[in-house]
């Protein structure tokens, strides 16, 4: 099993432009997760889906949209990139009862210029 | 707005050592409680958790729990240079509209020198 997955692992942007972070788990978990890490900030939650077909917003969600496409896949868009969203970006699913034993992925460096 | 707050550090200890890494949270109402461990550049694993008040107790690693004292810890016995990492120390929220979501301190950073 692969676990989660996330593509891709850097990328590099400018200012207003797009792009969609994929995330896919293969652990048959119904939560999926959308975080992103500064440094000194710790980990924030952008996005959360706590089963398919719902989603819902976590403590930073401005700037950002998430899909949940299906139980496996979890996406996050960002529809106009700025400086302020350069982070490294963690996806994430767990399954109840014990949401919070959360399984992460990779992760996805990102820089806006 | 739920706090969990940890000491930044870095801390440092020698080899060999027990390491004490300790977690404050703000939320009372909080029942579960977690220890992710991120080494740099990489993404947190999870290594403890606790629901109970009291110890648990897992290989070389003890997770604390006091819900009167809204406090959490983590203690590394015979701390080795592999445990040099970040702990996140991490809290759900168990009821309401945020049930399911975990609440992360900013980390504390653990260096084990040789």
């Amino acid at each position: 099993n692969a676990g989660v997955t996330q593509t891709p692992k850097f990328q590099v942007l400018k200012t207003g432009q797009s792009m969609t972070l994929q995330c896919a788990q293969d652990m048959n978990h119904n939560s999926m997760y959308w975080y992103r890490q500064d440094p000194g900030m710790g980990l924030r939650l952008i996005y959360y889906s706590a089963s398919e077909g719902t989603t819902d917003k976590g403590e930073v969600p401005n700037g950002y949209n998430v899909s949940r496409l299906n139980k496996r896949e979890f996406s996050l868009r960002l529809e106009s990139a700025a400086p302020s969203q350069t982070s490294v970006y963690f996806c994430a699913s767990s399954e109840r009862p014990s949401p919070g034993e959360q399984y992460f992925g990779p992760g996805t460096r990102l820089t806006v210029t | 707005q739920k706090e969990v707050e940890q000491n930044s550090g870095p801390l440092s200890v020698p080899e060999g050592a027990i390491a004490s890494l300790n977690c404050t949270y703000s939320d009372r109402g909080s029942q579960s409680f977690f220890w992710y461990r991120q080494y740099s550049g990489k993404s947190p694993e999870l290594i403890m958790f606790i629901y109970s008040n009291g110890d648990k107790e897992d290989g070389r690693f003890t997770a604390q729990l006091n819900k009167a004292s809204q406090y959490v810890s983590l203690l590394i016995r015979d701390s080795q240079p592999s445990d040099s990492a970040t702990y996140l120390c991490a809290v759900t929220a168990d009821r309401g509209s945020t049930l399911g979501r975990l609440y992360f301190g900013r980390g504390t950073q653990l260096t084990v020198w040789p």
